[in-house]
């Protein structure tokens, strides 16, 4: 079984501080891992995506994450906040060599302050 | 290339009746998820859709179905609305079964009173 946990449910930062949203894993093989974002009353946007290449994956919007696997972590940071960026975030894994049905985490919200 | 599209985006509807929701995918994936997304339960996988066959299918009860068209469009039908039915239903598209990388639909908002 596989499993994604994210801590916060909400995150609240200053506009041009530094973005960390929290994500752990559980996952019996090897995952994929996804980060999407959401916006108000939209669908989901990919982010950004690890597929057992590079563990630092940079994705959209300046957005990178990286894998740790001694830690079963997948971390989403940016390095300067802006308005734009407030929204939901999902974490979400697949098991390698299943159904490739991803589990999502509950989600965090991201918070900018001006 | 256009998106996912979803309709109607918004749909109220009372207890005892039944809704369908509709999905065109991105042109060329032939593979349909479906997802229910709600405060309490987060994002759930309902089913998937690939070649008109249902592939995979999540923990839901059978008031909930779907099908897929030759133009690999999909339907999702729930019979015998329940509020707790109320939730954001969200189609997603991908080249083919298996694929780890889905796009998005914009969802329909589903309102049971």
């Amino acid at each position: 079984a596989q499993s994604v946990t994210q801590l916060g449910s909400h995150v609240s930062v200053s506009e041009g501080a530094l973005v960390l949203l929290r994500c752990n894993y559980s996952s019996s093989v090897p995952p994929y891992l996804f980060w999407y974002v959401q916006y108000p009353n939209q669908g989901l946007q990919l982010l950004l995506k690890y597929t057992s290449a590079a563990t630092l994956v940079k994705g959209i919007n300046g957005f990178e994450a990286e894998f740790k696997k001694s830690e079963t972590s997948f971390h989403l940071t940016k390095p300067s906040a802006h308005m734009s960026d407030a929204a939901e975030y999902f974490c979400a894994v697949i098991r390698s060599g299943g159904s490739y049905i991803p589990t999502f985490g509950r989600g965090t919200s991201l918070i900018v302050h001006p | 290339k256009a998106g996912v599209t979803q309709t109607p985006r918004y749909l109220i509807k009372t207890r005892g009746q039944q809704v369908t929701l509709s999905c065109s995918p991105i042109s060329g994936h032939r593979s349909v998820s479906w997802y229910q997304q709600t405060p309490g339960q987060g994002l759930q996988f309902l089913f998937e859709y690939f070649s008109e066959t249902q592939r995979n299918k999540g923990n839901f009860p059978g008031r909930f179905s779907g099908r897929q068209f030759s133009n690999s469009r999909s339907e999702m039908n729930v019979s015998t609305l329940e509020l707790g039915d109320s939730a954001l239903y969200l189609c997603a598209s991908s080249l083919t079964s298996g694929s780890n990388e889905q796009f998005f639909g914009p969802g329909t908002r589903l309102t049971v009173l």
